[in-house]
């Protein structure tokens, strides 16, 4: 069946560092792809995404690519903040006739240290 | 501006009593969820309506109910918690469409005693 895998945090790194956080995913047909991103005692935020292979969604910074060839949506960001401190969560939409139901990878925890 | 609005945002219960969890959306959603988050296990979905008048089970039913009242709220019912019921409970909403975005309320987050 359809999933998602997220590299495990949890993910430490200094504030101007650079940011990769991996996902991979399985689906039949053409899925759109999602990044959350969850604050403290907050709900999930979308963050960016996209719908079509080679697509790059990119919002406050972030940007990630859908590789269809490799399966992967993976976020990015070139000089993370303190403020960045967060769960990133991938997911996806598998598209799939009327299904609505997102699947979601586990969640990557990131620490921004100053 | 409220989006999708949880309540209560905190609540204890004992073993065995029942309490109604409470989602309202303003942005004319059709499809609504309810996930709950614990840790090291990410989202997992309760149950869905895709719209007015429908409800699905999703990954982890047993032990909820719930309505959907109209459109835009959608309540989670639990008749005799349970302490592995003890959990941050959110709603979502989303259009209609495969690559619509759902939205998030912040949450309850709830202790079972």
């Amino acid at each position: 069946g359809d999933s998602v895998t997220q590299m495990e945090g949890p993910v430490t790194l200094s504030e101007e560092a650079f940011l990769t956080i991996n996902c991979t995913y399985t689906a039949t047909g053409y899925p759109s792809l999602f990044w959350y991103v969850q604050y403290p005692g907050e709900g999930l935020q979308l963050l960016l995404k996209a719908t079509k292979a080679d697509d790059k969604g990119s919002n406050k910074g972030f940007e990630a690519t859908y590789r269809k060839e490799t399966t992967s949506f993976h976020l990015e960001k070139g000089s993370v903040q303190v403020s960045d401190s967060a769960v990133y969560f991938c997911a996806l939409n598998p598209n799939a006739g009327n299904n609505r139901k997102l699947i979601w990878g586990l969640g990557t925890s990131l620490a921004v240290n100053p | 501006n409220a989006g999708v609005t949880q309540t209560p945002k905190f609540q204890v219960l004992k073993t065995g009593q029942s309490m109604t969890l409470q989602c309202a959306q303003d942005m004319n959603h059709n499809s609504m969820y309810w996930y709950r988050q614990d840790p090291g296990m990410g989202l997992r979905l309760i149950y869905y309506s895709a719209s007015e008048g429908t409800t699905d089970k999703g990954e982890v039913p047993n032990g909820y109910n719930v309505s959907r009242l109209n459109k835009r709220e959608f309540s989670l019912r639990l008749e005799s918690a349970a302490p592995s019921q003890t959990s941050v409970y959110f709603c979502a909403s989303s259009v209609t469409g495969a690559a619509q975005p759902q939205h998030f309320g912040d949450g309850t987050r709830l202790s079972i005693l």
